[in-house]
């Protein structure tokens, strides 16, 4: 069965700084690989999607992740952090089927001025 | 862009009632689902349907059932509410096919059951 783990529950950074998110999947083939976000009182949006291809990826609102087949990892990067990008951070693998997501538990952010 | 719209965003029930969390979507996808958010455990599948009157149950279906009628038109009943679950649901719908996997997402219901 196919899962997926956000080791961090909780990430605090000041606001301009790095970011870097980690997700660790577990699937028995290539991987649909997805990162949705979740502001505060709002339903998930799409930030991007690893399907095949180039393993680093670009998405909206600046955000990027690398597919890294080895470590089972999809760690989702952004440069510099604005305080409107405090919010919940999803990470999902999709089935074969094309028809299914397993979703993480997720990494709450939070961005000091 | 693609619209869900779920019919309210907080509801207060209480224990025994019956309970119906509705979804709308209006870009004709085939497949919709509910999800059910806990903290510290991300989203978890209830059910699925793929077409009209077709479902198939997901993680987590016990004390759920739902019902599609219509293809834009997808409810979730809870057929005697507990206070366990209270919690956030999230309606979601994807295309069958091409565009693989994407769902999109409703802004959710808060739903408490005392």
């Amino acid at each position: 069965a196919q899962s997926v783990t956000q080791p961090d529950i909780h990430i605090t950074v000041s606001e301009g700084a790095s970011l870097e998110l980690r997700c660790n999947y577990s699937y028995g083939a290539t991987p649909y690989l997805f990162w949705y976000v979740q502001s505060p009182g709002q339903g998930l949006q799409l930030l991007l999607k690893y399907f095949s291809g180039d393993t680093l990826v670009q998405g909206i609102k600046g955000f990027e992740a690398e597919f890294k087949r080895s470590q089972s990892s999809f760690n989702l990067r952004k440069p510099s952090v604005h305080w409107s990008d405090a919010a919940e951070y999803f990470c999902a693998v999709g089935n074969n089927a094309g028809n299914m997501l397993t979703f993480g538990g997720g990494t709450r952010l939070m961005v000091k001025p | 862009d693609v619209k869900v719209t779920q019919s309210s965003r907080y509801l207060v029930k209480r224990t025994g009632e019956k309970v119906f969390l509705e979804c709308v979507q209006d870009m004709d996808h085939e497949n919709m689902f509910w999800y059910r958010q806990d903290p510290g455990l991300g989203l978890r599948l209830i059910y699925f349907s793929y077409d009209v009157k077709m479902k198939e149950k997901g993680d987590i279906p016990e004390g759920y059932s739902v019902s599609r009628e219509k293809k834009e038109r997808f409810s979730l009943i809870l057929e005697s509410a507990s206070t366990n679950q209270t919690s956030m649901y999230l309606c979601a719908s994807s295309r069958a096919g091409g565009q693989f996997g994407i769902q999109y997402f409703g802004a959710g219901t808060r739903l408490s059951v005392l």
